[in-house]
């Protein structure tokens, strides 16, 4: 089974920061994964699909990078609306697996 | 607009049984590849099962492998959950999940269960 590990589970930023999430795979998954945001409550929607392409109606200050095992999604200019918990999730290979996820909160 | 709506959660006994239904609609369901997530309290998102749209391919999480079943009706656009021999660490909100085409979009609003005696 393929592992993710996101880092950090947490993190507290302010309104308008650029705030950099970590996905790493336990093997080569190539472009196969999605970031999903999660509020309290709430079911996980997706945000980023095939490492790097944004989600239909997903405003533009997300983005998403990377190949293989190492991944990144990157908030630019944090708004209120985006603390959450966001996790990764690879579409390589049957069991498909989630990452721990990573909590954004208001510092 | 597409739509996902989970029912048949509730408090069960362990070792009880539990179907959960999933019904779609805005979309061509026969057409699409739909998956069961759960999330239990406080922790984070577990993949559990997705079968094809024709329901000829179906895959398990070994967690769940012999005890839970997916299954589809295209015809009532809905996918199933028949959990079984159900335990405590079972107790979790379960999404169903449209792959379009390989990452879940959208969700349902989620079903709780709760093992319990």
């Amino acid at each position: 089974d393929i592992q993710m590990t996101q880092s950090p589970s947490s993190v507290s930023a302010s309104v308008g920061d650029r705030v950099t999430l970590t996905c790493r795979a336990s093997q080569d998954i190539s472009n196969r994964l999605a970031w999903y945001q999660q509020k309290p409550g709430k079911a996980p929607e997706l945000l980023i699909y095939a490492a790097s392409s944004l989600q239909s109606g997903v405003p533009s200050r997300f983005s998403g990078s990377g190949s293989g095992t190492d991944f990144t999604l990157t908030i630019s200019g944090l708004q209120p609306e985006d603390f959450a918990t966001y996790y990764c999730q690879q579409a390589n290979s049957f069991p498909l697996t989630f990452g721990g996820g990573t909590k954004v909160e208001i510092k | 607009e597409v739509h996902l709506v989970e029912s048949g959660g509730g408090l069960v006994q362990p070792g009880g049984s539990l179907r959960l239904s999933c019904a779609a609609s805005g979309f061509n369901f026969n057409t699409y590849e739909m998956n069961w997530v759960r999330q239990a309290p406080g922790k984070g998102l577990e993949w559990l099962s997705y079968i094809s749209g024709a329901g000829l391919s179906i895959y398990y999480a070994d967690s769940v492998k012999g005890r839970f079943t997916i299954s589809r009706d295209n015809a009532k656009n809905s996918v199933y959950l028949q959990m079984n021999s159900l335990r405590a660490d079972d107790t979790a909100v379960y999404y169903c999940a449209r792959t379009a085409p390989d990452w879940f979009a959208p969700w349902g609003q989620g079903t709780l269960v709760t093992v319990s005696s």
